[in-house]
């Protein structure tokens, strides 16, 4: 079992809508959590991390469900510019310092 | 500023040729990481400096060095590479702190080919 799956989509999403997809986490022990985007052939960027309580930035929202390990990014009022792979990225514990986990990538297609 | 650059963008190599990879930062990071990713899978680790030294090397072969001359720089020297090493190199940087303030920031990536 890999240690952080994410469904790779792809999401296809009309313009202004919402689109909501998960990220599972396999060690319960696990530290920190964060959302990169990455677009074709670019580099990851940090779209948000997330903490326990949730949190929002703008149209997205980022939930952390430590019970069933998993994480959640919902995106609303989709724009275009959205279109993009979003990556799950886990940080371990101590004991592994240093080896961030990163799921697959979700695709998310937003079309006009 | 989250900023983390590399130099070159584009790089390519015959399998005879040595050549570097560079990666600066300037926000006072102690880690540092090479990645390399191929197209349509994640970034797979390949290095990681901590406090300019190395303290994981994810059994990388040794025609990848990697070099940390100091806090704000990293580099990857290639030698004798093979076409299958063709991928897009990323470097990033973290503060190396506990939680969640721990964020990686990634380079924009090196994309090298490999003849």
């Amino acid at each position: 079992r890999k240690e952080v799956e994410q469904d790779p989509g792809p999401f296809n999403v009309p313009e202004g809508a919402t689109v909501a997809f998960n990220c599972t986490y396999s060690n319960s022990a696990s530290q920190s959590f964060f959302w990169y985007r990455q677009d074709c052939r670019k580099e990851p960027k940090l779209l948000m991390s997330v903490y326990s309580s949730g949190n929002e930035d703008g149209r997205f929202t980022a939930q952390l469900n430590r019970a069933s390990q998993y994480i959640s990014l919902l995106i609303r009022d989709s724009k275009l510019s959205d279109s993009a792979t979003y990556l799950c990225v886990v940080k371990p514990v101590t004991d592994s310092w240093g080896k961030f986990q990163f799921g697959a990538g979700t695709q998310v297609v937003v079309t006009p | 500023d989250t900023e983390v650059t590399q130099t070159p963008k584009h790089l390519v190599m015959g399998m005879t040729n040595k050549k570097s990879l560079k990666c600066e930062q300037h926000m006072g990071h102690r880690a540092m990481y090479w990645y390399k990713q191929k197209a349509k899978k994640p970034p797979e680790l390949m290095f990681v400096y901590s406090y300019e030294k190395l303290s994981i090397n994810e059994s990388v072969p040794s025609r990848f060095s990697p070099e940390c001359p100091n806090s704000s720089l990293l580099n990857l020297h290639l030698h004798a590479l093979q076409p299958e090493d063709s991928a897009l190199y990323l470097c990033a940087s973290s503060p190396r702190t506990s939680g969640s303030a721990d964020t990686q920031y990634f380079g924009p990536g090196t994309r090298l080919t490999v003849l």
